[in-house]
């Protein structure tokens, strides 16, 4: 199976702009979440999506927002970039797998810049 | 609130040796905890899970433990190798959640050659 992909893998923005990344999860996976990482703070998560419903959401502005479709495909949007939203966005899939647990299968991500 | 905690942010050790690596919760007990490896610019990689009913989990070179009394996972790597280096991350589900994750700060593991 192919893994999860991430578009674009790097992105140049000036601040105020707004951008949005894309992530298509593995084949059959309906739970797709999203993370952004920095070097202060870690990998925070910023949302997850099962069946086009955001079912979990982290403690970000809602400057950051998303949205799944019908075939689990992803998209992350950050409106008026701040330069504190530099960061890596992963995207990480989920089958809801056995017993109850969550294995996250994670992107290569995509790095922003907001200059 | 739940916090975790990953003793030591760098451990370096030699080749051969093997690496420990902690991580520690507070006010709560996650019904089981995953731990993942990440290399730079790239997303992190599952590696092991345990359930907190489980004592010891081994999968090759990689060995977790799971003591629900000390709330706390180790996470060992024998005969590490250059290769293993890495920053390791664990990562039990967030408290009320089963699915949610949330993720520790990691550990940076350099092994020398």
């Amino acid at each position: 199976k192919a893994g999860v992909t991430q578009t674009p893998r790097y992105l140049i923005k000036t601040r105020g702009q707004q951008v949005t990344l894309s992530c298509s999860p593995i084949s059959g996976h309906r739970s797709v979440s999203w993370y952004q990482q920095t070097p202060g703070q870690g990998l925070q998560f910023l949302f997850e999506y099962f069946s086009e419903t955001q079912r979990n959401k982290g403690n970000f502005p809602g400057r950051f927002s998303g949205r799944q479709f019908s075939n689990s495909r992803s998209e992350m949007n950050v409106s008026t970039l701040e330069l504190g939203d530099s960061a890596l966005y992963l995207c990480a899939s989920s089958s809801q797998g056995d017993g109850g647990t969550d294995t996250q299968y994670f992107g290569p991500g995509t790095r922003l810049t907001v200059l | 609130s739940q916090k975790i905690e990953q003793n030591s942010e760098a451990l370096n050790i030699q080749e051969g040796k093997t690496a420990t690596l902690t991580c520690n919760y507070t006010n709560y007990s996650p019904a089981y905890l995953q731990w993942y490896r990440q290399d730079p610019g790239r997303g992190p990689v599952f590696l092991l899970l345990i359930r907190e009913n489980e004592k010891e989990k081994r999968k090759e070179r990689l060995k977790v433990t799971f003591d629900t009394t000390l709330k706390q996972s180790l996470f060992h790597i024998t005969a590490s190798q250059p290769a293993d280096s890495a920053t390791y991350l664990c990562a039990p589900p967030v408290s009320g959640s089963a699915r949610q994750l949330t993720f520790g700060s990691g550990t940076q593991l350099t092994v020398l050659p």
